[in-house]
């Protein structure tokens, strides 16, 4: 059974860092590119950021670009987004999602239950 | 950075036909992917390519392509298909950017 599983969210103040994990189980984690989203409380989804199987590609929105570093151990079996210089705005439920393939692709095909981090003063 | 746009909400009656539609530029170049949200649970991919379901999802759930627009029906829908749906694509920009419609609210009746 494929289990994705987040943490590391939190109460932050603005400007201030954090990093999120995501431990994978079930699935043979370095064969798959990988995926951050993120949902505003009563709002729709958004991507964050995705890295291929390898680490050799890896994709930012916009609004992130530059403060986020998405990264991977393969050998933990595990994913991380770095969140630096945060923002009222990064506010959010975070998930972690596997893509379908080993190049990111639009294809989510197993989501974890998320992390909340709240960026408030 | 592209957009993709959904109605906000649409209801059908149960036993019912319904269409979710998600516009966008970067719909002429990628297919869209579909997903189901219920409240206070993570997505659950529906549809994605052509026309592909993963395991254990209904083949009432079905998916369609044409210019700019992607679609999603459900054929006979159910109580338990009441939730929000979202699409997501490549961004058309060349860059590893992807992006997710704006979603829309299914209510059945």
């Amino acid at each position: 059974e494929v289990q994705l599983v987040e943490s590391g969210g939190g109460l932050v103040q603005p400007g201030r860092s954090l990093r999120l994990s995501c431990a994978a189980s079930g699935f043979t984690f370095d064969d798959y590119a990988m995926h951050w989203v993120r949902q505003a409380p009563g709002k729709g989804l958004e991507w964050v950021s995705g890295i291929s199987w390898n680490s050799g590609s890896t994709g930012y929105a916009d609004s992130v670009k530059g403060r986020f570093t998405i990264s991977r151990d393969n050998a933990k079996n595990s994913l991380y987004l770095q969140m630096n210089s945060l923002r009222a705005e990064d506010t959010a439920l975070y998930y972690c999602a596997k893509d379908i393939g080993f190049l990111e692709s639009s294809v989510f095909d197993y989501w974890g239950q998320g992390t909340l981090v709240t960026v408030s003063s | 950075s592209s957009e993709l746009t959904q109605d906000p909400a649409v209801s059908v009656a149960l036993g019912q036909t319904v269409r979710i539609t998600c516009q966008g530029d970067s719909l002429r170049s990628y297919y869209a992917s579909w997903y189901q949200q219920k409240p206070g649970q993570a997505p659950v991919l529906v549809i994605y390519g052509k026309n592909n379901r993963p395991s254990g999802i209904p083949d009432r759930f079905s998916g369609s392509s044409s210019g700019n627009t992607a679609s999603l029906t459900i054929t006979g829908a159910q109580a338990e298909d009441e939730a929000d749906y979202y699409c997501n694509s490549r961004d058309s920009s060349g860059n590893h950017h992807y992006v997710f419609g704006t979603g829309t609210k299914v209510t059945v009746l």
